[in-house]
This record gives structure tokens, sequence and C-alpha cells, in this order.
């Protein structure tokens, strides 16, 4: 059974450019959220996408947009790049309404020089 | 606003010590989880509690919820090395309006723990 998977791990990009992330969740499972870790911090949560909606969004500005796609995958969108974009990215995938563990994938490291 | 405290931010234990890791909370939930990151890794889920009263254990860890203190505990039993991580607890609030389902969860600072010979 496999896992959250996200892609790619590890990333480099520029100030201004924008990127894509990947997530596919755990088997079963059809709701995505996505969280941004700064070092250091705790996970701060982005969004959450069901049945291709996005649901709920913390406090985040809209350069951070996303899709879920049919099959319950999803993308984390980023544009207009920033410094303080720089940190870990990782997805969160559940079942909706149940009261079941949220699992986390490995996370992908975004790096912004 | 929901605020998730943990303390000790830091926690440096001697193998074979016990110790409780403490997180409050501000607004009434009834879901919240532990979890465990080691240094360049993701979150490994450690506990979910779902009730007032809720305790689980798994092997030298076990966690308790009391939402009417909305306060969540951590006990460590006779630390080994191996438990040297930064714990989070998190807490999951079914929103008020506009949501539709759980799974918004807020993170403490987390706690760093380190376990010394």
């Amino acid at each position: 059974d496999a896992g959250v998977t996200q892609s790619p791990t590890h990333l480099i990009k520029t100030r201004g450019q924008q990127v894509t992330l990947r997530c596919s969740p755990k088997s079963g499972h059809d709701t995505v959220s996505w969280y941004q870790q700064a070092l250091g911090q705790g996970p701060q949560f982005i969004f959450q996408y069901y049945e291709e909606e996005e649901r709920q969004r913390g406090n985040f500005p809209d350069r951070f947009s996303g899709h879920q796609f049919p099959n319950y995958s999803s993308e984390l969108n980023v544009n207009a790049l920033l410094l303080g974009d720089s940190a870990l990215y990782l997805c969160a995938s559940s079942f909706r309404g149940s009261g079941n563990t949220i699992y986390f994938g490995e996370g992908s490291w975004l790096t912004v020089v | 606003e929901l605020k998730v405290e943990q303390n000790p931010l830091f926690l440096s234990m001697q193998e074979g010590k016990n110790y409780t890791i403490y997180c409050n909370y501000s607004t009434t939930s009834d879901r919240l989880y532990w979890y465990r990151q080691d240094p360049g890794k993701s979150l490994e889920s450690l506990f979910v509690l779902l009730s007032n009263g809720a305790v689980k254990q798994e092997g030298r860890l076990m966690a308790s919820l009391d939402t009417k203190a909305r306060l969540s505990t951590l006990h460590i039993t006779a630390a080994v090395h191996d438990l040297s991580a930064t714990y989070f607890c998190a807490v999951d609030m079914f929103p008020n309006a506009g949501g539709t389902s759980y799974g918004k969860l807020t993170f403490g600072q987390g706690t760093i723990l380190t376990v010394h010979p």
C-alpha cells in the first residue's frame, strides 16, 4: 500500500519564477491538504482540496494556488517566488470526515535564491 | 483564531528518565494529533486522540486528551536515545463556516527532545 508520495523532493528556483509541486494521496484517501514548514517551525496550513475544489484555506496569498484531479492527486503552484517561500512543502492525505490518521508525505524542499 | 502552545520547547533528558510534554490549545476541539519529526524528514504519526479522556500508548510513549482543560500530554517513560526527535501536537477543528471537513491542522511550535546516555 503506497503512502503519500510527493515530487520533486528537492528543487531550487530563482526569485520571481513559478513552481509546481505534486502529490498523490494514500490509497483510499480522497482529501489532500498542503502545508508549508519553514526551518525550525511547525507546519502551516495552506489549503485543502476535496472533490476537486478548494474547501479550506489558510493565511496565504493568492500566489499560492492548487488543483485536485479526478484521481485525487493534487498540485500546489506558487507564482512570483520570494526568498521567504523557501521551505519544506508537505502534502497530507486523509479520508473526508473520518477520525483516522492524517498521513504526510516526505515533502518537497524548495529553495528560492 | 486557534492557538496551540507546547512546552517545553527544548527538552534534554537522560536515558531511563520520565518526562511529559504539554500541549495547550485555545479553542474547543475534539481532535488532536501527535507527530514525530526527525531532522530533514517528514512527519510520522504517533497518536490520534478523538474524545475527552482518550488515552493511547505505544511503547514508551503515552498520550492523553482533556478537552475540558484544552490540554493534551505526551508522556515519555524510561527514555532511550532513539526517541530523540522533534514532537508536534496538532489540533483539528471542524470549520464553523465555509469549510466542509476536518483536516485543517494547527500545529504547536514543536518540542525538540534530546536523550543523552
